[in-house]
């Protein structure tokens, strides 16, 4: 098994372009997460999902959108994006809620100049 | 508002020694408190975790420590390694009902001197 696989890698973008981060996980979990990480700050979550076309917002949404429409592949979308938005971006899946494990991908460094 | 508070932000100990990173919540209705691990361009890893049903739980040299009236709980690494160097956040979630999401605190950064 992969895992939980993230591209890409490295992303430099600017101001008002717009992409996609992709995310697919191989271990048919229901849960799929995205959370960014800033330097001193943690992760936050931005959208969850709960199963195919399912989404919900999380703390930080404003600026991202998603999708959900097979169990394997939960990609978010960036319009116009923006300096705030320079982070690494984390997607993770679970098996269950609550206790249940997060397995988190390796990650996309997003660079908005 | 910050749910989880974690402390120290940075942390140096020197090989052999013992780390201690300290989380306090706000939310008594958390009742899953896991730690996660982070190496330098990798994605957390879950390291241990408890609920508050007992007060410690060991697994080799990591330990948790739970203080429930305190609503506190810490990560012990005991023999500290250089390997052991690298990020480490304490979480909490709430079974049951909707809410599952993961509270993390904001990072302890862990350096093991060798």
């Amino acid at each position: 098994n992969a895992g939980v696989t993230q591209t890409p890698k490295f992303r430099i973008l600017k101001i008002g372009q717009s992409m996609t981060l992709q995310c697919t996980q191989d271990m048919n979990h229901n849960y799929m997460y995205w959370y960014r990480q800033d330097p001193g700050m943690g992760l936050k979550l931005i959208y969850y999902s709960v199963g195919a076309g399912i989404t919900d917002k999380g703390e930080v949404p404003n600026g991202y959108n998603v999708s959900r429409s097979t169990t394997e592949d939960f990609p978010l979308r960036l319009e116009l994006a923006a300096p705030s938005q320079t982070s690494v971006y984390f997607c993770a899946s679970s098996l269950g809620q609550g206790e249940y494990e997060q397995y988190f991908g390796p990650g996309t460094r997003l660079t908005v100049t | 508002q910050q749910q989880v508070k974690q402390s120290p932000q940075s942390l140096i100990v020197q090989k052999g020694g013992i780390s201690i990173i300290n989380c306090a919540y706000e939310n008594t209705a958390f009742d899953y408190f896991p730690w996660y691990q982070q190496f330098p361009g990798k994605g957390p890893a879950l390291l241990i975790a408890i609920r508050p049903d007992v007060s410690e739980k060991k697994e080799g040299r990591f330990t948790i420590s739970f203080n429930k009236s305190a609503k506190q709980f810490s990560l012990h690494i005991m023999d500290s390694q250089p390997g052991d160097s690298a990020t480490y956040f304490c979480a909490a979630s709430k079974k049951g009902g909707s809410n599952y999401k993961l509270t993390f605190g904001k990072g302890t950064l862990l350096t093991v001197n060798p």
